[in-house]
């Protein structure tokens, strides 16, 4: 079993559609990171969480750390927000190296 | 605000042959962390380093070794190349601890 978990895997949607992607990890972290690679290649780094919720513009990550899950959403989504999101985690015994959700490839149709 | 650099942007390489790739971290940034993505995989870990000594070692290959300079600019050195080498190949930066990783735009590497 993979130690960070993302659903789901693809994820088509029109645009205006309420986004939310999902991430279960299963080790013990310092952070969890929501990043965004678009075609390409690129990673830009969107949340970096501890704890709670962060709001960024249109985009909302939360984090429940008893559960172990996080989510990303998206509101009011545009064409330009297809990317893959990734959810990784830091692990305070891995000298923080980010281990990597499989992550969600996301298009939204105009 | 300055990112990280990454040089070069691309890179082609034929089997056997060696390649050095360079990654400049955000200033003021004391770790930097290498990561490998081949073709529709999931970036991988290779190695990380904090204040110029290796601080975590992931699953990088024995033909591969990597350095933080004084300047704190990292450099990954690859040699004996194989055609598997063919990734996508980033650098991370943060101020050490559990602090955001900021990438840089990755180099692309080709094998052939």
């Amino acid at each position: 079993k993979n130690e960070v978990e993302q659903s789901p895997q693809n994820l088509t949607a029109q645009e205006g559609e309420f986004i939310t992607i999902n991430c279960s990890y299963s080790v013990g972290i310092s952070a969890l990171h929501w990043l965004q690679q678009h075609p390409g290649g690129g990673i830009v780094s969107l949340f970096m969480l501890s704890s709670g919720k962060k709001k960024h513009g249109r985009l909302i990550a939360t984090i429940n750390i008893q559960e172990k899950h996080s989510s990303l959403h998206i509101t009011a989504s545009h064409p330009r927000d297809s990317a893959v999101y990734i959810c990784a985690v830091t692990s305070g015994d891995s000298n923080y190296q980010l281990i990597w959700g499989a992550g969600t490839k996301l298009i939204i149709k105009p | 605000a300055a990112g990280v650099i990454q040089s070069p942007r691309h890179l082609i390489k034929e089997k056997r042959e060696t390649a050095t790739l360079k990654c400049y971290p955000i200033p003021r940034h004391d770790t930097v962390y290498w990561y490998q993505q081949g073709p529709g995989q999931d970036p991988q870990f290779l190695i990380s380093f904090y204040e110029k000594m290796q601080s975590d070692k992931g699953s990088i290959p024995d033909r591969f070794s990597a350095q933080q300079f004084s300047d704190y600019h990292s450099e990954l050195n690859m040699s004996s190349l194989e055609l598997g080498d063919s990734a996508l190949y980033f650098c991370a930066s943060s101020r050490g601890g559990p602090d955001e990783q900021f990438f840089g735009p990755g180099t692309r590497l080709t094998v052939l």
